[in-house]
């Protein structure tokens, strides 16, 4: 059983240009979070999908993020317009239905030049 | 709104060394508790979760308690080696399938 799995692993971007990070959770789990982590800081939160449904965005930016969990294939974290600030890491987590815990990937790093 | 506060910040030990590490939380309310391990550049691995309704458990050399009444939880590693020197993080959820809220983690370095 594969590992929640994220990709890219490291993506650059300058400034203005869009950034798109790819999340597939852990085989039976249907639950997808996305977490940023900013240099020297912890983990916060941003936003909780289930399939097709975004279910509590309150750690996301109103601007310029979006995020999506189709039906088929991978959870998308978009970012548009990417500024400096917007480096970070970005992790995302899975876990099945019930309090079984959350597993994460290894994590997107995006660098903004 | 939840709290996650991890104190030491940084902690340098002999090898060999046990050693205890600190996790308290502002709301009680607290369905579960998570320890994770975050090696530098790296994701993190999950160690321990521990439900509202258990006291601790025990993993190899790891244990972690859990108590609700005091806002706190430790983490306590037995005979350190060099290997386990990495951040260790706390995380608490306030129901089952919602979000973390994190600490900030506490930098273990084991010396050999």
């Amino acid at each position: 059983n594969a590992g929640v799995m994220q990709n890219p692993r490291h993506l650059v971007r300058r400034r203005g240009q869009e950034a798109r990070l790819r999340c597939s959770p852990m085989k039976g789990h249907s639950h997808v979070y996305w977490y940023r982590q900013l240099p020297e800081e912890g983990l916060k939160f941003m936003v909780y999908l289930q399939k097709e449904n975004i279910i509590d965005e309150s750690g996301m930016p109103k601007e310029r993020f979006s995020a999506e969990f189709p039906k088929e294939g991978p959870s998308i974290l978009r970012i548009q317009q990417v500024v400096r600030g917007d480096s970070a890491a970005y992790f995302c987590a899975s876990s099945p239905s019930g309090a079984w815990g959350q597993y994460f990937g290894p994590g997107t790093r995006l660098t903004v030049t | 709104k939840q709290e996650v506060t991890q104190i030491p910040a940084a902690l340098s030990v002999p090898e060999g060394e046990n050693l205890v590490l600190n996790c308290s939380f502002t709301d009680s309310a607290i369905y579960n508790l998570q320890w994770f391990r975050q090696d530098p550049g790296k994701g993190l691995t999950s160690l321990l979760l521990i439900q509202s309704s258990q006291r601790e458990q025990t993993s190899g050399r790891l244990n972690a308690s859990l108590d609700k009444s005091s806002g706190r939880s430790t983490l306590y590693i037995a005979a350190s080696q060099p290997g386990d020197s990495a951040t260790y993080l706390c995380a608490g959820a306030r129901e089952g399938n919602t979000p973390l809220v994190f600490g900030k983690g506490t930098r273990l370095s084991v010396i050999a």
